[in-house]
């Protein structure tokens, strides 16, 4: 059976430094993995889609590395700003097996 | 393009009571699926439609059931609420293949009291 864990669970960080979130699944035998963020009471919002043939990905500010054979991913989030203050979520797969989340705030 | 769009966005039922949730796919995404997230919790896959069939579930009891209409919106319906059944209740859209990425809703808030 899939598990996810996402490590730490919360994170504190002020305005402008770069930083990265973590996340491990148990099953290396995976479509993709998919970062989310989760604002407060609301959806999910899509940030970045790895195949599992891709190593990583990008989207502006974001970079998301993938290694099946150890089970990892990294969210890299670079010059964090207020705005990102969220729960990031990653997921693996199709039906998506999530982890809890790190909930992330950035202090001004 | 038109987003995953729920209906209602909050709720309130008691316990034994009967809900009907609702969603509308994405343009062009002919794949719904259902997952509920308990309060501090990641989101636990419920099932999954593809072209109006059920096309996997996750471990919920049969009172949990789905359709998925013509248009590929979908309904999620639970029967005899239980308190543990509040929860943040989304749906997810997609281009029915595996490695297509999932567009989310913004959920229906449903508490049981």
């Amino acid at each position: 059976k899939q598990e996810v864990t996402q490590i730490p669970a919360a994170l504190s960080v002020p305005e402008g430094e770069n930083l990265v979130l973590n996340c491990s699944f148990t099953d290396s035998a995976i479509y993709n993995l998919q970062w989310f963020r989760q604002d407060p009471g609301k959806g999910l919002t899509s940030l970045l889609l790895i195949q599992s043939s891709q190593r990583e990905q990008t989207s502006g500010r974001l970079n998301a590395s993938l290694d099946k054979s150890s089970g990892r991913s990294t969210l890299y989030i670079a010059a964090s700003q207020p705005g990102d203050s969220a729960t990031y979520l990653c997921a693996v797969n199709t039906p998506l097996v999530f982890g809890k989340g790190t909930r992330l705030s950035v202090i001004a | 393009e038109t987003g995953v769009t729920q209906s209602p966005t909050h709720l309130i039922k008691t316990r034994g009571q009967q809900v009907t949730l609702r969603c509308s796919s994405q343009s062009g995404h002919n794949t719904v699926s259902w997952y509920q997230q308990a309060l501090g919790q990641g989101p636990q896959f419920i099932f999954q439609y593809y072209r109006e069939e059920e096309n996997g579930r996750g471990n919920f009891p049969p009172r949990f059931s789905g359709l998925q209409f013509p248009n590929y919106s979908s309904e999620l319906n639970v029967n005899a609420l239980e308190l543990d059944d509040s929860a943040l209740y989304l749906c997810a859209s997609s281009l029915g293949s595996y490695n297509s990425p999932l567009h989310f809703g913004n959920g229906t808030r449903l508490t049981v009291t």
